[in-house]
């Protein structure tokens, strides 16, 4: 089992829907868990970290955390297309999973 | 605040050979990371410092791989005679956390090996 699985995707939206983007962690003691963006030929950056069971919003991104599932989410509301990358979980700050490639459809 | 760089850019080598990495944190950073992307994946943890000192290697990385970070400040990364295989996007990225636990990190632009 990996330790940071995602939907590899792609992920399709049309412009202005909700985008959610799902990861799964094994290492039951995970504290930290936090949401890259990637364009392509682009390093990550950072969009949101959360260490906390619950919601966590800023602007139009939600990440929400689930430790007893062992689940991590993102939502991205009003989609836009300057939104289409790759989105990478990563828990404990170095693990990543292999990221979820989004695409916005104008 | 100019932010983490890396140094070259694209390194092209043959099988074989060694090459060098260097990373410069953000000057106020205390963490230091490298990581390993190929096309299609997630950047693949390889090893960090904090400060100077070494914390956690990948037990997936071959004794090919070398790193050190001298005084705290830059970084290098050095792999020893490359193979087809080491060819990718080496990234660096710091962080300014002090104890335990985690905090986010800012990426450099990675450096591109391409082994031939």
């Amino acid at each position: 089992q990996k330790e940071v699985e995602q939907n590899s995707g792609p992920l399709s939206v049309p412009e202005g829907a909700i985008a959610s983007l799902n990861c799964t962690y094994s290492d039951r003691g995970s504290q930290s868990f936090f949401w890259y963006r990637q364009y392509s030929g682009k390093s990550p950056e950072l969009i949101m970290s959360i260490y906390s069971n619950g919601d966590k919003e800023d602007g139009r991104f939600t990440a929400q955390l689930n430790k007893a599932s062992q689940y991590v989410s993102l939502l991205i509301r009003d989609s836009q297309p300057s939104d289409s990358a790759t989105y990478l979980c990563a828990v404990k700050e170095r693990r990543f999973g292999a990221g979820t490639r989004l695409t916005v459809k104008p | 605040d100019t932010g983490v760089s890396q140094n070259p850019r694209h390194k092209i080598t043959k099988r074989g050979q060694n090459v060098t990495f260097r990373c410069d944190p953000i000057s106020e950073h205390n963490r230091l990371y490298w990581y390993r992307q190929t096309l299609g994946q997630g950047p693949e943890f390889l090893t960090y410092f904090q400060n100077e000192a070494q914390l956690e290697k990948s037990r997936l990385l071959s004794d090919r791989f070398s790193a050190e970070r001298p005084k705290g400040s830059f970084s290098t990364l050095e792999i020893q005679r490359t193979e087809q295989g080491d060819s990718a996007m080496y990234l660096c990225a710091s962080s300014s956390k002090w104890g335990s636990g985690s905090a986010e990190q800012f990426f450099g632009p990675g450096t591109r090996l391409t082994v031939l």
